[in-house]
C-alpha cells in the first residue's frame, strides 16, 4: 500500500537537543511539506520541497532545519533555536501540480514531540 | 494572499442531526477548494474537494459546493453518525501555488 510514514508518533527530548524527525512517502510525489500543528490550531508550514535537492521556507520556518536528498524523503531537524518546539508535527506529499490542476495533499500519521 | 474563516467548535450534535460548518474564504484567483478531516491522534485525511466554481465534492455523505459569489465552501452532511466526531478543516489553495491554507478547524461532537 502507497502511503506516508512518520516516525517515531511520539518522541521526548530534553531542551537544547537538536532532534530528527523521519518522513518517508512511497507515492511517487515530488511534493512534500511539513507542518506544525498546536492545540486547537491549524496548521502552519514549516517547510515544503516540490522537487528533489531544493526546498523553501514557510511561514514559521526559524528554529528548523530540512533537507532533501532523496525523492521518498523528507526529515525535518527542530534545533535549539526552536523557543516552542513541543507541537504535533504533520508531514504531507502532493503530486506536482499542473497549470489546471491542484493535487490534493496526502498526509502522514504524525509525530508529536515534547520537550522539556 | 489568501486566507480562510471557518465557524468556531464545537459543534455539538445528536446522532441523525443535520451538519453545516461554514467555510468562507479570500482568494485572488480561483483557488482549488478542500475538506480535511482530523480523527482524534492521526494526521489529515482528505474528505473531498472542488476545483471549479459550481463543482460539488462529495464523499461518505457529506458535500461541499464552490460558490465564487459567496467565496464558501460550506461543509453538509443530512444525517451525522457518532463515527463523524473528528476536526474538520476547511482550506483552499494559496494564489498561483500548490500549497494549502488552513483554517482553524471545527471540532464536531456527535451523541447518540
Amino acid at each position: 500500500d502507497g502511503g506516508i510514514t512518520q516516525s517515531p508518533k511520539y518522541l521526548f527530548r530534553k531542551e537544547g537537543q537538536n532532534v530528527t524527525l523521519s518522513c518517508e512517502q512511497n507515492l511517487n510525489h515530488d511534493a512534500m511539506y511539513w507542518y506544525r500543528q498546536d492545540p486547537g490550531q491549524g496548521l502552519r508550514l514549516i517547510y515544503y520541497s516540490q522537487i528533489v535537492n531544493d526546498f523553501q521556507k514557510g511561514d514559521i520556518a526559524e528554529g528548523y532545519s530540512v533537507s532533501r536528498e532523496k525523492k521518498e524523503s523528507f526529515p525535518l531537524t527542530v534545533t535549539s533555536a526552536q523557543k516552542n518546539p513541543t507541537a504535533f508535527y504533520l508531514c504531507a506529499s502532493s503530486a506536482t501540480p499542473s497549470t489546471w490542476a491542484s493535487y490534493e495533499q496526502y498526509f502522514g500519521p504524525g509525530t508529536r514531540l515534547t520537550v522539556t | 494572499g489568501n486566507s480562510v474563516t471557518q465557524m468556531e467548535g464545537p459543534v455539538t450534535l445528536s446522532e441523525e442531526a443535520f451538519l453545516t460548518i461554514n467555510c468562507t474564504y479570500t482568494a485572488t484567483g480561483y483557488p482549488s477548494l478542500f475538506w480535511y478531516v482530523q480523527y482524534p491522534g492521526e494526521g489529515l485525511q482528505l474528505l473531498l474537494k472542488a476545483t471549479k466554481a459550481d463543482d460539488k465534492g462529495s464523499n461518505k455523505g457529506f458535500e461541499a459546493t464552490y460558490r465564487k459569489e459567496t467565496t464558501s465552501f460550506h461543509l453538509e452532511k443530512g444525517s451525522v453518525q457518532v463515527s463523524d466526531s473528528a476536526v474538520y478543516f476547511c482550506a483552499p489553495t494559496s494564489y498561483n501555488t500548490d500549497k494549502l491554507i488552513f483554517g482553524t478547524g471545527t471540532r464536531l461532537q456527535v451523541f447518540p
